[in-house]
């Protein structure tokens, strides 16, 4: 299948300071990447649809001017987490729509756990 | 409204013991289901997927779902599983096509397996 691959894995920041979350498909284009968090021992959550050339959709109470979605080319998607604070510690994870399959199958990144001290 | 239901948040079973995580969904159009399995710290992997036909799916690993339009399940079972198989699993549903849809997550099902 297809590969998503993310970076970094694990990043450990202090309170008040920005980080970058990179999110790639390497094998193919995805003009549509997803971003969720997933807190401990819960399942994933939609946080936004990032869309190549367009500004990104956000679900309900996630504020988009906190966790910032770029999409500037057809294979990488980034998510920056801005002023982060303790309680943005969490695993991201993004997935990429392969468009050449007829189901635009998803595939996911290994995911990015973020610690903010 | 939309949703996955996973009702067994933890099961355990002993290697070599039959497995079934059972998922249930609620969902408007026609659905698109799908089984994931994560292990700590890692991201999803696709263990198998029914789009239609064949309501019996193979998948990855000796997993297989089968599809019950009737009970709204999509149920995964493994005959024997091995110790490697201790992960987390999701069952997924979406509609796919052009430009809409995104995957409703189940909130998962711990499986840990004794020697």
């Amino acid at each position: 299948g297809a590969v998503v691959s993310q970076h970094p894995s694990w990043v450990i920041c202090k309170s008040g300071t920005s980080v970058k979350i990179e999110c790639r498909s390497l094998d193919f284009q995805a003009t549509t990447m997803f971003w969720y968090r997933q807190f401990p021992k819960q399942s994933l959550m939609l946080m936004a649809t990032s869309n190549e050339g367009s500004k990104a959709t956000y679900e309900q109470g996630v504020e988009k001017d906190k966790f910032l979605i770029n999409h500037a080319s057809l294979t990488l998607s980034t998510l920056t987490v801005t002023s982060a604070h303790p309680e943005d510690s969490s695993f991201y994870i993004c997935s990429a729509r392969d468009t050449r399959t007829i189901t635009g199958e998803l595939f996911f990144g290994e995911g990015s756990r973020l610690t903010v001290l | 409204a939309q949703s996955v239901t996973q009702p067994d948040i933890h099961i355990t079973v002993s290697e070599g013991a039959s497995l079934e995580l059972r998922c249930n969904y609620s969902y408007g159009a026609t659905p698109y289901l799908f089984w994931y399995v994560q292990s700590p710290g890692q991201g999803l992997q696709l263990l198998l997927k029914y789009f239609s036909g064949d309501t019996l799916v193979q998948g990855i690993k000796g997993f297989e779902a089968e599809f019950k339009r009737s009970q709204s399940s999509f149920n995964l079972r493994k005959p024997s599983v091995h110790w490697s198989d201790a992960a987390e699993y999701f069952c997924a549903v979406g509609a796919y096509g052009g430009s809409q849809g995104n995957l409703i997550f189940g909130k998962g099902t711990k499986l840990s397996v004794k020697p």
